[in-house]
């Protein structure tokens, strides 16, 4: 079974400074995808990044990238120049080729101004 | 992008009475559809999976003759709360997989249950 843990409940980052959220998972699949997700008080959920597993590159989406370390299986999201509206609870998230999602514990994201 | 709708967004019910939740794929076909609880302040959790034109698959604690599920055409999957009671009240999200987008899911906008 895969498990996926965001070890910060909650974070707070000055507006247009830089915050990276961490998530760490476990799995014996290889070939799997990693999302983060961000759901805001509306509480519809927005994905945010998504990164495959084969791809040794980081995703990117504008201010969001991810540092995906495989062997370590570490999936963090950095969000630079952060907005207020940012403001949110972030969940990572794993999927194995078609499968269903597995989600964290989620880390709530206060920006300040 | 894909939408997912869900209706409707809120609904108050009494204890004992059974309430039906609508999710829809505006703009695609969903073979797979996904229901989600989600308490406050907590991750979502996977309840049930239904693939179009078959039974659900529930997980492990969900009672399957409580949250009937239905997945009757590839664009709409209803879940119905059966004889409801307070400690059913949650927030539902569905979502839905796009065949041609495989990996991925587009999240409704989820639905709060309020049982009195």
């Amino acid at each position: 079974a895969q498990t996926v843990t965001q070890s910060q409940p909650e974070m707070s980052v000055q507006e247009a400074e830089t915050v990276t959220l961490s998530c760490t998972y476990d799995t014996s699949e290889s070939n799997y995808y990693l999302f983060w997700y961000k759901q805001p008080p509306s509480r519809q959920m927005i994905l945010v990044i998504r990164q495959e597993a084969y791809k040794q590159q980081n995703a990117t989406e504008n201010r969001f990238s991810v540092n995906f370390q495989k062997a370590a299986k570490s999936f963090s999201l950095k969000i630079s120049d952060s907005q207020l509206g940012d403001t949110a609870m972030y969940f990572c998230a794993f999927s194995a080729s078609g499968s269903r999602l597995t989600f964290g514990e989620g880390t709530q994201l206060t920006v300040n101004p | 992008g894909a939408v997912v709708s869900q209706h409707p967004s809120r609904v108050i019910c009494k204890s004992g009475t059974s309430v039906k939740i609508e999710c829809r794929s505006l703009d695609f076909q969903a073979t797979t559809m996904f229901w989600y609880r989600q308490f406050p302040k907590q991750s979502l959790m996977l309840m049930a999976t239904s693939n179009e034109g078959s039974k659900a698959t529930y997980e492990q604690g969900v009672e399957k003759d409580k949250f009937l599920i239905n997945h009757a055409s590839l664009t709409l999957s209803t879940l119905t709360v059966t004889s409801a009671h307070p400690e059913d009240s949650s927030f539902y999200i569905c979502s839905a997989r796009d065949f041609r987008v495989y990996n991925e899911q587009f999240f409704g906008p989820g639905t709060r249950l309020t049982v009195l």
